[in-house]
């Protein structure tokens, strides 16, 4: 089945900063990637996605880059606010439809 | 759009009863939907694939007897912690895909599962 690492697993920046998460997937033949962002006791956010028939997308202060040789998906947040701060999960839809999650990357963005 | 609802949003049980968890796609129809399960600070952890009109499909390591699932209509599935142990206790959050949409997955708002 498909297996999605996720890095880093804490991330801290000042605010205005930009952050990057990296994740990498083991099936080639998932083709959809979402990154949700989920902020405590609360329910998983859809911020971005990506179809693997695009390379890059970009939602304001937010974007997605997805190279399918390496399998390997990334999320850029540029100037990061306070209220960025929670957990970012990837995951990748492998051959069954089903979604699988990164392990999260807790983002803490300080004043 | 793509409001998904989930009920109880907080449950606290003995050992030993069962509980019942629904998840409802309130303005689209849901052909699928997943339920997951999250420990505190770890990811989402996928327990079964709920199909409407068909059994559901359950992720290697769970009992489905364990956790029933049924998904009797377009908006509505639920699952039912049987005989539940202080180890069920646990964040159980459902997803559903809009049968009409793509890929992408709506998440309720999560059930806190406590079981003394």
């Amino acid at each position: 089945g498909e297996n999605v690492e996720q890095h880093p697993s804490t991330l801290s920046v000042q605010e205005g900063d930009s952050a990057v998460i990296k994740c990498t997937y083991s099936d080639s033949a998932s083709n959809y990637f979402p990154w949700y962002k989920q902020e405590l006791g609360k329910r998983p956010q859809l911020i971005i996605d990506i179809r693997s028939n695009v390379g890059e997308k970009k939602d304001q202060r937010i974007a997605v880059t997805l190279n399918k040789t390496a399998k390997h998906f990334s999320l850029h947040i540029t100037e990061t606010q306070p209220e960025d701060s929670a957990v970012y999960f990837c995951a990748a839809t492998g051959t069954a439809s089903k979604l699988t999650f990164g392990t999260g990357t807790r983002l803490q963005v300080t004043l | 759009g793509a409001v998904v609802s989930q009920h109880p949003s907080r449950v606290i049980c003995k050992s030993g009863t069962s509980v019942k968890i629904e998840c409802r796609s309130l303005d689209f129809q849901a052909t699928t939907m997943f339920w997951y399960r999250q420990f505190p600070k770890k990811s989402l952890m996928l327990m079964a694939t709920s199909n409407e009109g068909s059994k559901a499909t359950y992720e290697q390591g769970v009992e489905k007897d364990k956790f029933l699932i049924n998904h009797a209509s377009l908006t509505l599935s639920t699952l039912t912690v049987t005989s539940a142990h202080p180890e069920d206790s646990s964040f159980y959050i459902c997803s559903a895909r809009d049968s009409g949409g793509l890929e992408t997955q709506y998440f309720g708002p999560g059930t806190r599962l406590l079981v003394l």
